[in-house]
């Protein structure tokens, strides 16, 4: 079974940029190609942020392309999240998740992170 | 980019249907076969219970379906149990390897 675990500081300063790592282990990984990230506000709706290949190919939301950078570690089995310029709209748990199949990126996901933006 | 439309909340009796619709356009569920539902707990990340409109993962209880018509899906739940008393949302692909959420809707079981 896939498993991803989200790690991160979970108190950024507004203005500040928000890092995250995501690291999968279990199950068929070499199956899958994709991770994505996606974030959830406080009782709010989900996010998409993006995606990137295990070969670092990215794709973003266009509303947040602009503060949006995202890596991979192949090697480490590992996935990285940037997001700077942020402020307190930021705030939410954010998820990392791997694809189930073409076209269906949010098979398996992490237990979530919440990152407060806050002074 | 908008959110895909999905009623705020839905409700139903132990053992009976409800059905949870998802609206958006031809550039997301209308032009693709790539819609996908989740249910998420309270407090737990979401899990995914059908993909490509109508397929269910492994372990996810055939009481779970789900349909298109036009711009429009559709979640089934038959055979309603307490547990299934959860926020859904649906997702597609929007095209240009983009992907949106709808809003959510709260299922409740009376």
């Amino acid at each position: 079974q896939v498993q991803l675990q989200e790690s991160g500081p979970g108190l950024v300063k507004p203005s500040g940029t928000l890092s995250l790592t995501c690291a999968v282990s279990g199950g068929s990984i070499i199956i899958t190609n994709w991770w994505s990230w996606v974030r959830q506000p406080p009782g709010k709706g989900l996010e998409w942020i993006g995606e990137i290949s295990d070969s670092g190919y990215t794709d973003y939301n266009p509303s947040l392309k602009s503060r949006v950078t995202m890596s991979v570690d192949k090697s480490k089995s590992q996935s990285s999240l940037m997001l700077t310029s942020v402020t307190a709209a930021d705030t939410a748990v954010y998820y990392c998740t791997r694809e189930f199949g073409a076209f269906t990126p949010f098979g398996y996901w992490g237990q979530g992170t919440l990152v407060t933006v806050s002074s | 980019q908008s959110a895909l439309t999905q009623p705020p909340s839905a409700s139903g009796s132990p053992g009976q249907s409800v059905t949870i619709s998802c609206t958006g356009t031809s550039s997301d569920v209308g032009g693709y076969n790539y819609v996908s539902w989740y249910q998420q707990h309270p407090g737990k990340a979401p899990k995914l219970m059908i993909y490509e409109v109508i397929k269910r993962p492994s372990g996810v209880p055939d009481r779970f379906s789900g349909s298109k018509s036009g711009n429009t899906a559709s979640l089934t739940v038959s055979g309603l149990q307490a547990e299934d008393e959860a926020d859904y949302y649906c997702s597609s692909y929007a095209g240009s390897n983009t992907y949106v959420f709808g809003s959510g809707t709260k299922v409740t079981v009376l």
